[in-house]
């Protein structure tokens, strides 16, 4: 149980171009999801946490209006990375609580982001 | 400042041989929770154990272990009887240290890079 998909798992997009990043819940709910990326070598960096029916709350440093959050169901995170460019491409990782407090995340399988 | 720090970037352990990967971290917070990840070359993030800072008994999950030194800030994990499949990057870290943060609000240490030799 408690598992968490994330699509696409890899995607190359031009610069300038919107790339829409999915993350759901497949057999529990959360009204809470985290978005990380992950630089090569390096550890995740939390982005972003994804509220539902909320906006979302971003990190510092982190543009909102380019890593635009949406979690319009308790199943579904989207994040959408607008006007592509080279230095957005990275490793997106999401992740879900089952339940609350100590509950641990699970984490979906990540997307490679590639732009040209 | 939350940090969570590993400071070995690689380590390598003979198989069926054990070792010890190092953590410590840093909150003014009381409820929160520690854990360690694994990330093979798939990259999906494994949960491999995790430790409530209000018990005092160290967590345990098979092969895995830590040595959870409150006082200290330490948070250790032993790996015994090391296997092929073990190799990959460990990330220690925490939840809830962030003051106002939710406990889903992880925070990662840099990573350990384990390699195991047959």
């Amino acid at each position: 149980g408690a598992v968490v998909s994330q699509h696409p798992s890899w995607v190359i997009c031009k610069s300038g171009t919107s790339v829409k990043i999915e993350c759901r819940s497949l057999d529990f709910q959360a009204t809470t999801m985290f978005w990380y990326r992950q630089f090569p070598k390096q550890s995740l960096m939390l982005m972003a946490t994804s509220n539902e029916g909320s906006k979302a709350t971003y990190e510092q440093g982190v543009e909102k209006d380019k890593f635009l959050i949406n979690h319009a169901s308790l199943t579904l995170s989207t994040l959408t990375v607008t006007s592509a460019h080279p230095e957005d491409s990275s490793f997106y990782i999401c992740s879900a609580q089952p339940g609350q407090g100590h509950s641990p995340l699970h984490f979906g399988n990540g997307t490679r982001l590639t732009v040209t | 400042a939350q940090t969570v720090t590993q400071s070995q970037p690689e380590m390598s352990v003979q198989e069926a041989e054990t070792v010890t990967l190092s953590c410590t971290y840093d909150t003014s917070e009381s409820d929160y929770y520690l854990f360690w990840y694994k990330q093979p070359p798939s990259r999906q993030m494994i949960l491999v154990i995790r430790q409530e800072a209000y018990k005092q008994q160290n967590a345990t999950e098979n092969r895995f272990s830590v040595n959870f030194q409150k006082a200290a800030k330490s948070f250790s994990l032993k790996i015994s009887d090391s296997q092929l499949g073990d190799a990959a990057m460990y990330f220690c870290g925490g939840g809830g240290l962030n003051y106002g943060g939710s406990q889903g609000n992880l925070i990662f240490g840099k990573g350990t890079k384990l390699s195991v030799k047959p």
